[in-house]
């Protein structure tokens, strides 16, 4: 069974960092891309950030780039958003989903239960 | 603003038969396949459609997709109360190499 569990979640001060794991299992997990997707409250879905299965190519959305940095280690089967100079608007949960891509084809076809981040003095 | 266009709210009856409308560009919906994702109260979403109109595994056949041009279509029938939700549409955007979303639709079964 897949699954995917995130951590690290909290509340942190403006300006501050954070970094979120989301742990996989029940799946070959290095040969998956794998993103974040996240959620403020009330909110749809937003688009954050993409790796792919070798680390061979990162994207991030415009809003989180500069300050996120995605990453992961395929030898503990986990995926990492380190997030710095956090703002108010980046509070959501934040959901690690596994994708899946090829030709023009997209999706993410498991998304773990979630990690409330909270920016706020 | 979302890249991709959903109304916010659509609602119907039990056992009526319910659409929900995706509007995008040439650079997302018009050249890369759509899904939709199925985001019951308090839980994470799920992937409901994939490819304009394929179903995961469990997924019942009371949903469907269709794509036609920079716009798509996620239909229910048979709708039940359990079937009340926020539905997403999301493809790749290949000019803003991003993924993108609808800002969702809210179903709900009166």
């Amino acid at each position: 069974e897949v699954q995917l569990v995130e951590s690290g979640g909290g509340l942190v001060q403006p300006g501050g960092s954070l970094r979120l794991s989301c742990a996989a299992s029940g799946f070959t997990f290095s040969s998956y891309s794998m993103n974040w997707v996240r959620q403020a409250p009330g909110k749809g879905l937003e688009w954050v950030s993409y790796i792919t299965s070798s680390t061979g190519t990162i994207y991030y959305a415009d809003s989180v780039k500069g300050r996120f940095t995605i990453s992961r280690d395929n030898a503990k089967n986990s995926l990492y958003l380190q997030m710095a100079s956090l703002r108010d608007e980046d509070t959501a949960v934040y959901y690690c989903a596994r994708e899946t891509r090829y030709s023009d084809t997209w999706y993410l076809d498991y998304w773990g239960q979630g990690t409330l981040v909270t920016v706020s003095s | 603003q979302s890249v991709l266009t959903q109304p916010p709210s659509v609602s119907a009856a039990p056992g009526q038969k319910v659409t929900f409308s995706c509007s995008g560009s040439s650079s997302n919906i018009g050249n890369n396949y759509v899904s939709w994702y199925q985001q019951l109260p308090g839980t994470a979403p799920k992937l409901l459609i994939y490819e304009n109109n394929k179903r995961p595994s469990g997924i019942p056949d009371r949903f469907s997709g269709s794509r036609s041009g920079t716009s798509a279509t996620l239909g229910i029938t048979g709708l039940q109360t359990g079937d009340e939700a926020d539905y997403y549409c999301g493809t790749w955007d290949s000019s803003l190499s991003a993924g993108v979303f609808g800002g969702g639709t809210k179903l709900t079964v009166l």
